[in-house]
């Protein structure tokens, strides 16, 4: 079953922070996300991992809370740049390392900051 | 990371045409994947390879049809696709990081049947 993100849209201006939030009904083992613009390749941001463990860009910070299966991403002092559409995928809980990361991803969030 | 290439960019193709697209992957990852990306829904993952072996098929039509000759290459090869298969089609490769998949994606195929 896909995760529920919201909000469905944000308007930001420039210096402005938002939360983007990842909600899954079932337990999970990881939570992955991604920024993607119009017309290019998703781009990896983090991964999260159940007990902790993440990896991802210096500038871009996220939680996990593995009770209430759910996953923040945090955006800080917005740039024009991070403009584009947020996905999280989520891998469930009985995974790590045998499903090949077999991800269910969500509807998106579109982020569009403002000058 | 950008180095998942993957071609066409843009394909146009008829009901009854055979098509393919390819992705080649310079990462030295040994997972590659097929995802759909339709329009106002989430991205669908089709196919997963792992060292060449197919691991994962996704309930998909049979007129979709992927080929892993090596852990850098992957095929999806087309025949009598519906207008409703129209969409972005992404390729991803990935490496095992503390037990998950770091997945990195191209920049698609966009595939419109008529």
């Amino acid at each position: 079953q896909q995760p529920v993100q919201s909000p469905q849209a944000v308007i930001l201006r420039e210096g402005e922070d938002a939360v983007i939030n990842c909600s899954s009904s079932k337990a999970l083992y990881s939570v992955h996300w991604y920024r993607q613009k119009h017309g290019e390749a998703p781009v990896f941001l983090m991964i999260l991992l159940k007990g902790g463990e993440q990896k991802g860009h210096d500038k871009i910070s996220a939680s996990f809370n593995e009770k209430k299966q759910q996953s923040s991403l945090y955006l800080t002092a917005s740039q024009l740049s991070y403009s584009g559409t947020y996905f999280c995928g989520t891998e469930g809980a009985n995974a790590g390392g045998t499903s090949y990361g077999k991800l269910t991803f969500g509807q998106g969030t579109i982020l569009t900051v403002h000058p | 990371e950008t180095g998942v290439t993957q071609t066409p960019r843009h394909l146009v193709m008829g009901m009854t045409n055979k098509k393919s697209l390819k992705c080649e992957q310079h990462l030295g990852h040994n997972a590659m994947y097929w995802y759909k990306q339709s329009a106002k829904k989430p991205l669908e993952l089709m196919f997963v390879y792992s060292l060449e072996e197919r691991v994962e098929n996704n309930s998909v039509p049979s007129r979709f049809s992927p080929e892993c000759p090596n852990s850098s290459h992957l095929f999806l090869h087309l025949h009598t696709l519906q207008p409703e298969d129209s969409a972005l089609y992404l390729c991803a490769s990935s490496r095992l990081w503390a037990s998950t998949y770091e997945q990195y994606f191209g920049p698609g195929t966009r595939l419109t049947v008529t």
